[in-house]
């Protein structure tokens, strides 16, 4: 069955450090979507991208953030300068139509030092 | 503010029960409301998305149905399993992006 993959499955880094985290959409989809889960809190919206541009994007989502689909096949999350509160899972997603059904990814740990 | 409510926080029961889990939200004009699965440390698993217009969907021993009007839904679990513990989120979508709930956290024992 289809899915979505994402790595590293965990990353470790220094605060101020930048950090790029890939995801591979399932083959079809055309929406892609960025979210994430401090440990013990609610999944945020991060970001949503569609035809190559960022469609929705949240408060959470600042010049620090990027999203990029480089080549037909990846998207990644880069994140400039990382900072302590950075630390979280960032889940990849994707969707074959607009406000259809999402799959996510296993999920991306990231920890800020 | 768009917000997603869940209620119970946690559950606990014995095999064999029926379940109800609830979901609110505060703004109704949504495109669609979906219930997803996360077990301890993994990804979300998609179980069923109802669009706005539709009143429930089934999948298996789940059904979940939707009051838009009154922002509510309901996630139905019959006959549960031990392999049914896991945390379920409920999401609700506004222009491109999910607002999730806090979860309820279910554990089914034997």
């Amino acid at each position: 069955e289809p899915e979505v993959t994402q790595t590293p499955s965990h990353q470790v880094t220094q605060m101020g450090q930048e950090v790029i985290l890939r995801c591979v959409p399932i083959s079809n989809h055309l929406y892609f979507y960025w979210y994430r889960q401090i440990l013990g809190q609610k999944v945020e919206f991060l970001v949503s991208f569609y035809n190559n541009e960022i469609s929705e994007k949240s408060e959470i989502f600042d010049d620090q953030f990027s999203v990029e689909r480089p080549d037909g096949s990846n998207f990644t999350l880069k994140i400039r300068s990382t900072k302590l509160e950075d630390s979280a899972m960032y889940f990849c997603a994707s969707s074959v139509e607009r406000s259809g059904e999402l799959f996510f990814g296993e999920g991306s740990r990231l920890t800020v030092l | 503010k768009q917000e997603v409510t869940q209620i119970p926080a946690a559950l606990s029961v014995p095999e064999g029960e029926n379940l109800v889990l609830n979901c609110s939200f505060t703004d109704s004009a949504i495109y669609n409301l979906q219930w997803f699965r996360q077990d301890p440390g993994k990804g979300l698993t998609s179980l069923l998305l109802i669009q706005s217009s539709q009143r429930e969907q089934t999948s298996g021993r789940l059904n979940a149905s939707l009051d838009k009007s009154s922002g509510r839904s309901t996630l139905y679990i019959a006959a549960s399993q031990p392999g049914d513990s896991a945390t379920y989120l409920c999401a609700v979508e506004y222009t491109d992006k999910l607002i999730f709930g806090t979860g309820t956290r279910l554990q089914v024992f034997p």
